[in-house]
């Protein structure tokens, strides 16, 4: 069974740094892209960064660009998601999924999800 | 950006009745060189993750009830429930995968 098993979350403020960790299982970990979804308290859902399955591309939604960089760890199973210059409107549930295709696919399944908040 | 919007914002229908949400892309999400349409539904339920219902446009992801079904070419897509379930009361989300993967705002369905 595949688990995704998201970290790291928690209380920040503003301007402030985060690292998110995604712990995979039950797949060839190394043969899928991944990707972190976001999704703000009683919003909708925001892609926010993509990672090809060697880590050689990485992707992000133009909001995170140059703040956020993804990576992973093919030999530990684990996706990373490190977070500077946190903004208020960073707050959300970041997801961790596998995604299908390429970077740019559907993602399945989803972590639960791991809360940050950017408050003073 | 491809914007994706679903109609309508909310439905309610009733047990064993037929629920229909729409979506829409800005921009056609069709490819030709593989006649595909790169574009998925999920459903999320209260405090749990989205869980993947179609792929393909129209394509059902393994486990799913088949009274669930997908539909639409280029920019106009359906997400059809043949006979509304108990168990189906959720959000529902399209998104497209042509390009940076974008989501549609979310269509929230209710028990009449």
């Amino acid at each position: 069974e595949v688990q995704l098993v998201e970290s790291g979350g928690g209380l920040v403020q503003p301007g402030g740094s985060l690292r998110l960790s995604c712990a995979a299982s039950g797949f060839t970990f190394s043969s899928y892209a991944m990707s972190w979804v976001r999704q703000a308290p009683g919003k909708g859902l925001e892609w926010v960064s993509g990672i090809s399955g060697s880590g050689t591309n990485r992707y992000y939604v133009d909001s995170v660009k140059g703040r956020f960089t993804i990576s992973r760890d093919n030999s530990k199973n684990t996706l990373f998601l490190q977070m500077n210059s946190l903004r208020a409107e960073d707050t959300a549930v970041y997801s961790c999924a596998k995604t299908e295709l390429r970077w740019a696919g559907w993602f399945d399944p989803w972590g639960q999800g791991t809360l940050v908040t950017v408050s003073s | 950006d491809i914007v994706m919007t679903q109609s309508p914002d909310s439905l309610a229908v009733s047990l064993g009745e037929r629920a229909t949400i729409n979506c829409k892309s800005s921009q056609s999400v069709f490819y030709s060189s593989d006649n595909k349409n790169y574009l998925a539904w999920y459903q999320q339920k209260p405090g749990q993750p989205p869980k993947l219902l179609i792929y393909w446009a129209s394509t059902r992801e393994a486990g799913v009830p088949d009274r669930f079904s997908g539909s639409g070419s280029r920019t106009d897509f359906i997400l059809t429930i043949s006979s509304l379930q108990a168990e189906d009361v959720a959000v529902y989300y399209c998104q497209q995968y042509y390009s940076t993967p974008t989501f549609g705002q979310g269509t929230k369905v209710d028990i009449k």
